[in-house]
């Protein structure tokens, strides 16, 4: 089966740090360019972050740079997305999403919740 | 790094027509064939139904077509069923390689 499965959000402080899991089966992972997406509750998709497919270019939103890392493992299929200096407004669910064209993405995954709060 | 505007609400009657539009500028939407649009139900992760400007995606019902002018964008759905009643949501790619969501469109069948 096609899919993409996050793992690793949950309560953190603010200013700490998390790390995001995306494991993939069902599509040669090493071929595909990957991003992260997040929603804020009630709100509107911020794109956050692009590795291309050999981790030899990566991109992130002005939000986030210079605290977030994304990275890839394209020997087990997966992704990642290091967080840190974590703030209340990075409370969000953070979906790992599979690149067709540049800024299409065919494939989701079903989030994971990151809440930071005291 | 602005979001794409996208109008807050559209509203039709089963059976109609309705557009989406998506505006950004020359360093994005206007720049690329690079745009794509989601469709969301509550709850669940977003869904890609054009890609590309105008093409759709497999599985993507042929009720849904985009166009673009210059710096904006569109999504029509034609026919209009309760289905479609969902939040949608335009990418594009950008002048400095990165991606860039519109701020997203309530669409309500009446």
């Amino acid at each position: 089966e096609v899919q993409l499965v996050e793992s690793g959000g949950g309560l953190v402080q603010p200013g700490g740090s998390l790390r995001l899991s995306c494991a993939t089966s069902g599509f040669t992972f090493r071929s595909y360019s990957l991003s992260w997406v997040r929603q804020a509750p009630g709100k509107g998709l911020e794109w956050l972050a692009y590795i291309s497919t050999n981790s030899a270019s990566v991109y992130y939103a002005d939000s986030v740079k210079g605290r977030f890392t994304v990275s890839r493992d394209n020997a087990n299929n997966l992704l990642f997305l290091e967080m840190n200096r974590l703030r209340g407004e990075d409370t969000a669910t953070y979906y790992c999403v599979k690149e067709q064209t540049p800024a299409s993405w065919d494939l989701w995954g079903q989030g994971t919740l990151v809440t930071v709060s005291s | 790094q602005s979001a794409l505007t996208q109008p807050a609400s559209v509203s039709g009657s089963p059976g109609q027509s309705i557009t989406i539009s998506c505006t950004g500028s020359s360093s994005d939407v206007g720049a690329y064939r690079y745009v794509s649009w989601y469709q969301q139900h509550p709850g669940k992760a977003p869904k890609l139904v054009v890609y590309d400007v105008s093409n759709r995606p497999s599985g993507a019902s042929f009720r849904f077509s985009g166009s673009k002018s210059g710096n904006t964008a569109s999504l029509t759905i034609s026919g209009l069923q309760s289905e479609d009643e969902a939040d949608y949501y335009c990418s594009s790619y950008t002048s400095n390689s990165t991606r860039v969501f519109g701020s997203g469109t309530k669409v309500y069948v009446l």
